[in-house]
């Protein structure tokens, strides 16, 4: 059993939708939480950045962490075709150690 | 420079051979890291440099992956008899030290072992 389990996808969604991207876990430890953005042929990019529990919002997008339930969450509000790309989340047991990442979800976005 | 390099962008080799991929991280940026993805996989941890020093190489898989970072700032992942299993775009990214911003990636070297 992996230590994040992602849902690989693929996610097609129409232009304006909600999205809902997930992650699980299985070790309690990690306590900080990422969501990264990949386009094709590109490095992953942050977009949110989250320590223990709770909620964090930035513009269109929402992360969410349970702890309890080991189980993050990254909504996406107002989805745009730009969005289109692989979703990755991310989590680490300290500051500045390795991340690990899950799979990946490959959303695409339709006009 | 403005973001984080890795050179060279695509790197085919025949089975058995040696190659060398490097990363200029961004000026300042005192943590370096090593990743690898495979197709339709997420980013796999191989080595974290701290400074000149390797801070955790518990990633690299096997003794035939080795990676330098003489000088602080550019970093070498060297990988010797090469296998068609090491086929994987290796990421390299940079940050200060902490999670507050984010690791920076690169846009990756797309190694193929034929």
């Amino acid at each position: 059993q992996k230590e994040v389990e992602q849902d690989p996808g693929p996610l097609s969604v129409p232009e304006g939708a909600i999205v809902s991207l997930n992650c699980t876990y299985s070790n309690s430890a990690f306590q900080y939480f990422m969501w990264y953005r990949q386009y094709s042929r590109k490095g992953p990019e942050l977009l949110m950045y989250t320590y223990s529990s709770g909620n964090k919002e930035d513009g269109r997008f929402t992360a969410q962490v349970d702890k309890s339930s080991k189980y993050i969450s990254l909504f996406i509000r107002d989805s745009q075709p730009s969005d289109s790309a692989t979703y990755l989340c991310a989590m680490s047991y300290n500051q500045g150690g390795k991340l690990i990442f899950g799979q990946g979800t490959e959303l695409s976005v339709k006009p | 420079g403005a973001g984080v390099s890795q050179t060279p962008s695509n790197k085919v080799t025949e089975k058995g051979k040696y190659v060398e991929l490097r990363c200029d991280p961004i000026s300042g940026h005192t943590a370096l890291y090593w990743y690898r993805q495979s197709l339709g996989q997420g980013p796999e941890f191989l080595i974290y440099f701290q400074g000149t020093g390797a801070a955790d190489d518990s990633g690299l898989p096997n003794d035939r992956f080795f990676a330098v970072r003489p000088e602080g700032s550019v970093s070498t992942l060297k990988i010797q008899r090469t296998e068609r299993g090491d086929s994987a775009v290796y990421l390299c990214a940079s940050s200060f030290g902490g999670l507050d911003y984010g690791y920076t990636f690169g846009s990756g070297t797309r190694l193929t072992v034929v």
